[in-house]
């Protein structure tokens, strides 16, 4: 199958760091895509890397190791409208494979 | 990047029956897809549509249960036929952006669809 893990829960206090990681089957890949969804809502487009490295904007940076099947999410200065799911996304050939999502909760 | 609408964007709906869900674009893209997502879940692919063909669906959907029509570059419609309460859930419409820069996908607001 076409796996894709991401931890389901995370919480962090606000003005914080926090780190996503996510993990993929690297057959077929043609790049790695994150998402932010809002409670309600639907998924907003945050960042993609298809190189190995980090892809930093703003506040938010993504890092891809293609070797390992690896990415990270990080969230630098955490305000409680981070408060969201961050679903990790893989382009495995044609297919684009979403991860289960992880829950963040931005606390006070 | 591109909008994208979808109506309804809510409904309650009886066993048996069917709803069509409709998605439209504010401009031409070559790949559409539609997703199925229960609460507080992530996204499942239903099936591509593009253009000028038959959708192409995932495993464990078929077209009998979710016919696909997309008649132009710009719009879609999805049919939940035969509904049972199982296919409760929030249906998501989607566009590849088609820039040429990431392919990322757009997503539309979704539809809740309860079925009782």
């Amino acid at each position: 199958g076409q796996n894709i893990d991401q931890p389901t829960e995370m919480t962090a206090t606000e003005g914080a760091i926090v780190q996503i990681n996510c993990t993929y089957q690297t057959s077929g890949f043609n790049g790695l895509f994150w998402y932010q969804q809002h409670a309600g809502e639907a998924p907003t487009f945050l960042s993609y890397n298809v190189l190995d490295g980090l892809e930093e904007k703003g506040r938010f940076s993504s890092f891809l190791s293609r070797s390992k099947g690896y990415s990270y999410l990080l969230l630098k200065e955490l305000q409680m409208k981070d408060s969201a799911s961050y679903l990790c996304a893989a382009l495995l050939g044609q297919n684009f494979v979403f991860g289960p999502g992880t829950r963040l909760s931005v606390l006070p | 990047s591109a909008v994208i609408s979808q109506k309804p964007s809510r409904d309650i709906c009886q066993r048996g029956t069917s709803l069509t869900i409709q998605c439209q674009v504010d401009s031409q893209v070559t790949m559409m897809f539609w997703y199925r997502q229960q609460p507080g879940q992530s996204l499942t692919l239903i099936a591509t549509a593009n253009q000028g063909s038959e959708a192409t669906y995932e495993s464990g959907f078929v077209i009998d249960k979710f016919p696909i029509s997309r008649p132009n570059l710009t719009f879609s419609t999805l049919t939940v036929s035969n509904m049972s309460p199982e296919d409760s859930s929030i249906y998501l419409c989607s566009a590849e952006g088609g820039q040429g820069l990431y392919n990322e996908q757009f997503f539309g607001p979704g539809t809740r669809l309860t079925v009782l």
